[in-house]
Parts: structure tokens; sequence; C-alpha cells
């Protein structure tokens, strides 16, 4: 079945820059994207971006456009999210999810998520 | 950008009562592309309604899911303990790009 395993937490000063990974198994990893969605604590859900696994295409939502890169590696089926320029309210926690297009492209698989904590 | 407003904020209702949950665009948008999620504290989402009213596999048919235009609902039937949790609306607006409604928390 299809499984996403994110890398776990994180503490970063603000300023620096954090790389988060989601392992993806279970389906065909360059057929499909991986969206990157936040949780700040006790806030709801902001989507970050994503990322096409077939030609490596990105889409970032605008508040986050020029500190966050999204990659891929086909060889260890492995999505990268890196944040950079960390301020203490990016201090969330960062899933990873994947869409089926066939339901409207919702996101019906998740990972686990990964704890990012910026603090001096 | 659309905006998902969702209401109430929150919402205290006991086992066995029915729920209704709102969810309204700050435009129009397709149904199809309009989904539901719950979520329990520490875990994350889980799919519940697509194209605003399919229940995804595995979720109990007391969720259901209606709604066109700007105007969506969650409704669960009859309130079961694992229920109380926190809903999400969200909008697939293609390029891609998600949009999240701000969530109801259902609480005992």
């Amino acid at each position: 079945q299809v499984q996403l395993v994110q890398s776990g937490s994180e503490l970063k000063k603000p300023g620096a820059s954090v790389k988060v990974s989601c392992k993806a198994s279970g389906h065909s990893f360059n057929v499909f994207g991986i969206t990157w969605v936040r949780q700040a604590p006790g806030q709801g859900l902001e989507w970050v971006g994503w990322i096409s696994a077939y030609n490596g295409d990105s889409n970032y939502a605008q508040n986050f456009q020029g500190r966050v890169s999204m990659t891929t590696d086909t060889s260890t089926t492995t999505v990268y999210m890196e944040l950079s320029s960390l301020r203490s309210d990016d201090t969330a926690i960062y899933f990873c999810a994947r869409s089926e297009p066939l339901i409207g492209e919702s996101l019906i698989y998740w990972g686990q998520g990964t704890l990012v904590t910026v603090s001096s | 950008e659309i905006v998902l407003t969702q209401s109430p904020g929150t919402l205290s209702l006991s086992p066995g009562e029915r729920a209704t949950l709102s969810c309204r665009a700050s435009q129009s948008v397709r149904s199809s592309y309009l989904a539901w999620y719950q979520q329990k504290p520490g875990q994350a989402p889980r799919l519940l309604i697509y194209g605003a009213s399919t229940r995804a596999t595995g979720i109990p048919d007391r969720f259901s899911g209606s709604g066109s235009g700007t105007d969506f609902t969650l409704t669960i039937s009859r309130l079961e303990p694992e229920d109380f949790a926190v809903y999400y609306c969200q909008h697939y607006a293609g390029s891609p790009m998600y949009t999240f409604g701000q969530g109801t928390k259902l609480e005992i």
C-alpha cells in the first residue's frame, strides 16, 4: 500500500535552513506529485507547495515564495522540502501528502508529519 | 484566490446527536474539487469526503457531504465518541494549489 515516511524532528535557530524528507513507497513514484502542508501549534492546515515527481515542476504558495525549495530523488523515491531563513513562526508540523487524480486531487495519503522547531 | 470559511469554529454536541458543519467559498467552486478531512490530536488529517459528497474508502455512512457553488456541508448523522475531532474543508484550484478552511472543532 502507499506509504509516505518522513524524517524526524528538527530544531533550528532563526535564520537557518531545514530540509525535510518524505520517502514514498507502494506506488509508481514518478507518476504522482507530492504536496506539502504545514500546521503551526494549535492552528489549521496551510498549503506550502507541490512538486511533480515526473518532471520536477513545482508550485509554491505565495507566502513561501523565495524561501522554499522542493526537490525529488527518483533513485530513492524521496521528496525533499527545504525552507530557508527560518523564523519562529515557521515552527510547525510539516506533512507531505499525495493526491489521487481520480478523486479530484484530494489528499488521500499522508506522511506522519515532521515537527520543525525554530528557536534560539 | 479562493477563501474557505468554516462555521462554526467550535461545535459542542453529545454522542448520538447530529452534527452539521458548514464551509463557504468566497467564489463558486467546482464540487469535484471540494473535500473534507478529519484530524485528531497528534495525527495527520484523514480524507473523509471528496467530490463534495462521495465518502472515501472505509468512511462510515454516518458521514455525508452535500452542497454546490459556494456552500458546502458535512453532516455526521449520529455522533460516535471517536468523531470528536477537528474537521477541515479543502479546495483544489489546479496549478496545483490547495486551500483549506480554518477548521471546525467538534467537541463533547
